[in-house]
């Protein structure tokens, strides 16, 4: 079962930033907090992960509380592109991923 | 980069007839690799992990038999879904790690879509 809970859907307007949040209240100390997304018929595309620090690629920030039950995802200027289904999944190692229902994030014009 | 590359894109095919799907890494060699099946408005279920040279793990409730898996090099696997039904039509995925770093990424490839009639 997946350990988080994120909200079934999202709305942004194009050019701002998206901030996705996701709860995972019982995410042990070597669980990591991983950012997937899957484009409509597509398959899924890594976005980031973190364990406890704030981490930024080109992608996307992943912002992680102190006390790691909850995190953000925060997509800084949001395209047409970035509509998409996005899936937050907390895993130690190279445990399984297990996929939840996401959060169907719709950017609009 | 990290580029999963799965073919076909798109299947029909007749009930009773088998579908090989194929799964490469194209810039990378795969320490394992995974497939994962999508039903519509569902989403992803891991079926089985593979890794080279080896038998593959399959999860509770998937049919190995059904659903065989040959993983014979490190950039190639494949799903060969035997005897199809249109109960098995879906949307099969594969993914795959590589070594190093960032080795508990999964790269996914772009998704087989098999219809069954």
């Amino acid at each position: 079962d997946a350990k988080t809970t994120q909200p079934t859907s999202m709305d942004c307007a194009e050019g701002r930033a998206a901030n996705l949040p996701c709860n995972h209240s019982t995410i042990s100390g070597n669980e990591y907090v991983y950012w997937y997304r899957q484009i409509h018929s597509q398959g899924p595309q890594y976005i980031i992960h973190g364990l406890k620090n704030n981490e930024t690629n080109e992608m996307a920030s992943l912002i992680i509380t102190e006390d790691r039950k909850s995190s953000t995802l925060i997509l800084p200027h949001a395209t047409l592109r970035d509509t998409a289904v996005y899936y937050c999944i907390v895993r130690e190692g190279a445990q399984k991923l297990v996929f939840g229902q996401g959060t169907r994030l719709t950017i609009n014009p | 980069g990290a580029v999963v590359s799965q073919h076909p894109s798109w299947v029909i095919c007749k009930s009773g007839t088998s579908v090989k799907i194929e799964c490469r890494s194209l810039d990378f060699q795969a320490t394992t690799m995974f497939w994962y099946r999508q039903f519509p408005k569902q989403s992803l279920m891991l079926m089985a992990t593979s890794n080279e040279g080896s038998k593959a793990t399959y999860e509770q409730g998937v049919e190995k038999d059904k659903f065989l898996i040959n993983h014979a090099s490190l950039t190639l696997s494949t799903l060969t879904v035997t005897s199809a039904h249109p109960e098995d039509s879906s949307f099969y995925i594969c993914s795959a790690t590589k070594a190093g770093i960032s080795k508990n990424i999964q790269y996914f490839g772009a998704g087989t879509r098999l219809s069954v009639l």
